[in-house]
């Protein structure tokens, strides 16, 4: 079983659209969870953290944690074909070391 | 502020050979680790450091090792290169002491080709 696993897509959805990204891990005693979006060679950026179960909202970005399934999503509400990325779920369990999964790629269509 | 910067960025190497690759975090970051990215594999945790100490190390065979300096500065060293380990490897820094790394900064990643 990975410790991150994701859906590797692809994930087409059109412009304006929701687009929903899922990820689940196996260490349960992960602390911290992270989204990053990576361009086609470009190296990741960081767009959300939770640390809490719940969701956290920022701008069109909406993180959701829920612990006891050992589940992350992540929410992007009205679709941009500027989104279309691989997006990176991330955690971290504490040892001074993040894990990352193979990530899903997005495509959104204009 | 500027951002992490990784040199080189693109480099070719020979089988057997070996490579230094250096990385510059952040101002005030104190916290380094390095990646693996690979089409197949993705993302693999290499080792992270702080304050000059290897906290973690991921699961690759002693060729990789690397080390950290007193201003923060970071060098990893692949020896006795092999093709598979062409990829290109990220250098993040962290801002975050407490609840293991937190957010990671990524460079822009040296690119390593081994013929």
């Amino acid at each position: 079983q990975k410790e991150v696993e994701q859906n590797s897509g692809p994930l087409s959805v059109p412009e304006g659209a929701i687009a929903s990204l899922n990820c689940t891990y196996s260490d349960r005693g992960s602390q911290s969870f992270f989204w990053y979006r990576q361009y086609s060679g470009k190296s990741p950026e960081l767009i959300m953290f939770i640390y809490s179960n719940g969701d956290k909202e920022d701008g069109r970005f909406t993180a959701q944690l829920n612990k006891a399934s050992q589940y992350v999503s992540l929410l992007i509400r009205d679709s941009q074909p500027s989104d279309s990325a691989t997006y990176l779920c991330a955690v971290s369990q504490g040892g001074f070391k993040t894990i990352f999964g193979a990530g899903t790629r997005l495509f959104v269509k204009a | 502020k500027a951002g992490v910067t990784q040199t080189p960025r693109y480099l070719i190497k020979t089988r057997g050979q070996q490579v230094t690759l250096s990385c510059s975090p952040i101002s005030g970051h104190r916290s380094v680790s390095w990646y693996q990215q690979t089409p197949g594999q993705g993302l693999q945790f290499l080792f992270e450091y702080f304050s000059e100490t290897q906290r973690n190390k991921g699961n690759f065979p002693g060729r990789f090792s690397g080390r950290q300096f007193s201003n923060s500065r970071s060098e990893m060293n692949v020896s006795t290169l092999e093709l598979g380990d062409s990829a290109l490897y990220l250098c993040a820094s962290s801002p975050t002491v407490s609840r293991g790394t937190g957010e990671l900064f990524f460079g822009e990643g040296s690119r390593l080709t081994v013929l």
